[in-house]
């Protein structure tokens, strides 16, 4: 990946488990944002967090941001089926441009 | 809510031939991004435009372009197609400009090169 890696690259949990994921980046940045993606389909926006935040939630998810340690995490709490997807960060490198660079991706399994 | 429109949804292409992919970003967003994910990667940013100029260039090869018209939809253009360019091709949209702004992605055209 141009920006980063995330790990795992692949988790498999029981429903109703909590589920973890690091991503980790090598460059100075804005933002950090997380998507998740279906197999195959679009990519949904999770939540975004800002290179002065540490920490953010939305509903079930739990987003930390380590600007010293260049990484974040992502924690689903209280995992269910339709979580089973990959999960990407993304991040905003500049102010001066709109692109985000992606990191490999985690892909979870939540088991019924 | 409306949400980024992308079309065709899919679309099958020899070696050589010419494509046009399409994308509609959410009404009153201004800026357009342009990723392709191959398979198993991850998304790779291409081009972007804000206020129907190109604001950012990516990895995008020569043979591609792209441009946004005055309705903000935006068009990406693929000539000389090789069997490599088959990918997912996804739009985004956000309201203004710069990584502050949330990006909304669109289902993406499936691309096969044959």
């Amino acid at each position: 990946s141009q920006q980063g890696e995330e790990d795992p690259q692949a988790l498999s949990i029981q429903e109703g488990e909590n589920a973890t994921m690091n991503c980790s980046y090598k460059t100075s940045i804005n933002n950090l944002q997380w998507y998740r993606q279906n197999s195959g389909r679009g990519l949904v926006h999770l939540i975004l967090i800002r290179s002065n935040e540490r920490e953010k939630h939305s509903g079930r998810l739990r987003v930390t941001l380590d600007t010293s340690k260049k990484s974040s995490s992502l924690l689903i709490t209280a995992s269910r089926a339709a979580d089973t997807a990959s999960y990407f960060c993304a991040t905003g490198i500049s102010s001066n441009t709109g692109k985000l660079i992606f990191g490999q991706g985690t892909t979870l399994q939540v088991k019924p | 809510a409306a949400g980024v429109i992308q079309s065709p949804r899919h679309l099958i292409k020899e070696k050589r031939e010419t494509a046009t992919l399409k994308c509609y970003p959410i009404p009153r967003h201004d800026t357009v991004y342009w990723y392709q994910q191959g398979p198993g990667q991850d998304p790779q940013f291409l081009i972007s435009f804000y206020e129907k100029m190109q604001s950012d260039k990516g990895s995008i090869p020569d043979r591609f372009s792209a441009q946004q018209f005055s309705d903000y939809h935006s068009e990406l253009n693929m000539s000389s197609l090789e069997l490599g360019d088959s990918a997912l091709y996804f739009c985004a949209s956000s309201l203004g400009f710069g990584t502050q702004e949330t990006q909304y992605f669109g289902p993406g055209t499936r691309l096969l090169v044959l």
